[in-house]
């Protein structure tokens, strides 16, 4: 069964303090790792897919990394409008399969 | 807005009666998936449609859980006989579908049940 894990579960930071969140996970057969963004009471909004080891990708204060066994998103500088969760997920197996298993999320909150 | 889009926002009801949400998806998408979050947790797969075939159901979804997408168009989701447990956020996402983009989902604002 597929597995994610976030840690960690909740991150205060001062604005200006950079840091990174982490995924790790257990699939079998990689397709893809996403990261999600979801302010409270609204739906995740899509940030990043990667499909390989080594991969990057970034935007504005947001950097994404993966490689065989997990996933970091890098954020810096982070400002207070950068409060959310951030929700890592994986989709696996093959075929027709579209399904996304997501980690619990991590709650960041940035001090002003 | 070209957003998807899910009624009701809320839905309060006792347990033992059955409720209904609807989705209607991004106009151009043909997948539409259902999940579950409840809180703490990150959103839990129930099912998915490509156009109107329902191709996948998660283990989670009991036989008091029905869904269904009608033309391929918007998509209903019914649950039966409500029960505490059922009480959470049931979100709707739609997507292209195009291999290797299919986990680019774009998610509803969800509907918030609670069952008293």
């Amino acid at each position: 069964e597929d597995q994610v894990t976030q840690s960690p579960e909740a991150l205060r930071l001062q604005e200006g303090e950079s840091s990174s969140l982490n995924c790790s996970y257990t699939v079998s057969g990689l397709r893809g790792l996403f990261w999600y963004r979801q302010d409270p009471g609204k739906g995740p909004e899509f940030l990043f897919t990667l499909y390989s080891a080594g991969e990057e990708k970034e935007k504005e204060r947001l950097k994404a990394t993966l490689t065989k066994k997990e996933s970091f998103l890098h954020i810096t500088a982070p400002k207070p409008e950068d409060s959310a969760t951030y929700l890592c997920a994986v989709q696996a197996g093959t075929g027709a399969n579209s399904k996304l298993t997501f980690g619990k999320g991590i709650t960041l909150s940035v001090r002003p | 807005d070209t957003g998807v889009s899910q009624n009701p926002r809320h839905k309060i009801t006792k347990r033992g009666q059955n409720v209904t949400f609807r989705c209607d998806p991004i106009s151009e998408h043909n997948r539409l998936y259902w999940y579950r979050q409840t809180l703490g947790q990150g959103p839990e797969f129930l099912t998915y449609f490509q156009n109107e075939a329902q191709l996948e159901k998660s283990r989670l979804l009991s036989d008091r859980f029905s869904a269904e997408r009608p033309k391929g168009s918007f998509s209903t989701l019914e649950i039966q006989r409500t029960e505490q447990g059922d009480s959470a956020m049931y979100l709707c996402a739609s997507s292209l579908g195009a291999p290797p983009n299919t986990g680019e989902l774009f998610f509803g604002e969800g509907s918030r049940l609670t069952v008293l």
